[in-house]
């Protein structure tokens, strides 16, 4: 079952940051949080993921509130192909399944 | 990353067939692979995961038999949709986890759109 609520939809002006909230209240401390999005009618695409620490990459930034119940993914400078559904999961380190939540649809505009 | 293919990316069938859909990992060794189901504007629903060599483990609630899934080597798993009806159609996305990347980390496939007539 999906442990994370997110917002159903957001839309960003392009070239702005886009700023995408996850809670996570239960969580637990073995499991990290991951972001994955999915284009339409596409597969989903790995994002980030982390533990605690926030986390960037070439993609975007991870930051998890030290208690560890939210977290907010951070594309820095939107654009059109960032148009996507993007899902919050969490998930323990050990763990194998991937359950997804409903996600946020954010749109960017031009 | 590594890269997981879907075959067909699209099918169209009429009622009462069956249909495959495979997924196969093109530059890893996937002991471990996952099928997704999606009906349009839902979330994915994890409907199974298949071992290599050993049978899957299907979610509560989807039918092993209807659903029927092989996972015969390391690069390669099946899901076949036996009588197929309409409420059948959906897109049917695989995933894939292999021992040497990240352990965390799950590759996910295309997609197969199949619809049921």
């Amino acid at each position: 079952d999906a442990k994370t609520t997110q917002p159903p939809s957001m839309d960003c002006a392009e070239g702005r940051a886009a700023n995408l909230p996850c809670n996570h209240s239960t969580i637990s401390g073995n499991e990290y949080v991951y972001w994955y999005r999915q284009i339409h009618s596409q597969g989903p695409q790995y994002i980030i993921h982390g533990l605690k620490n926030n986390e960037t990459n070439e993609m975007a930034s991870l930051i998890i509130t030290e208690d560890r119940k939210s977290s907010t993914l951070i594309l820095p400078h939107a654009t059109l192909r960032d148009t996507a559904v993007y899902y919050c999961i969490v998930r323990a380190n050990t763990g194998n399944q991937f359950y997804f939540g409903t996600g946020t649809s954010l749109t960017v505009i031009p | 990353g590594a890269v997981v293919s879907q075959h067909p990316s699209r099918v169209i069938c009429k009622s009462g067939t069956s249909v495959k859909i495979e997924c196969r990992s093109l530059d890893f060794q996937a002991t471990t692979m996952f099928w997704y189901r999606q009906f349009p504007k839902k979330s994915l629903m994890l409907m199974a995961t298949s071992n290599e060599g050993s049978k899957a483990t299907y979610e509560q609630g989807v039918e092993k038999d209807k659903f029927l899934i092989n996972h015969a080597s390391l690069t390669l798993s099946t899901l076949t949709v036996t009588s197929a009806h309409p409420e059948d159609s959906s897109f049917y996305i695989c995933s894939a986890r292999a021992p040497g990347l990240q352990v965390n980390e799950q590759f996910f496939g295309p997609g197969t759109r199949l619809t049921v007539l």
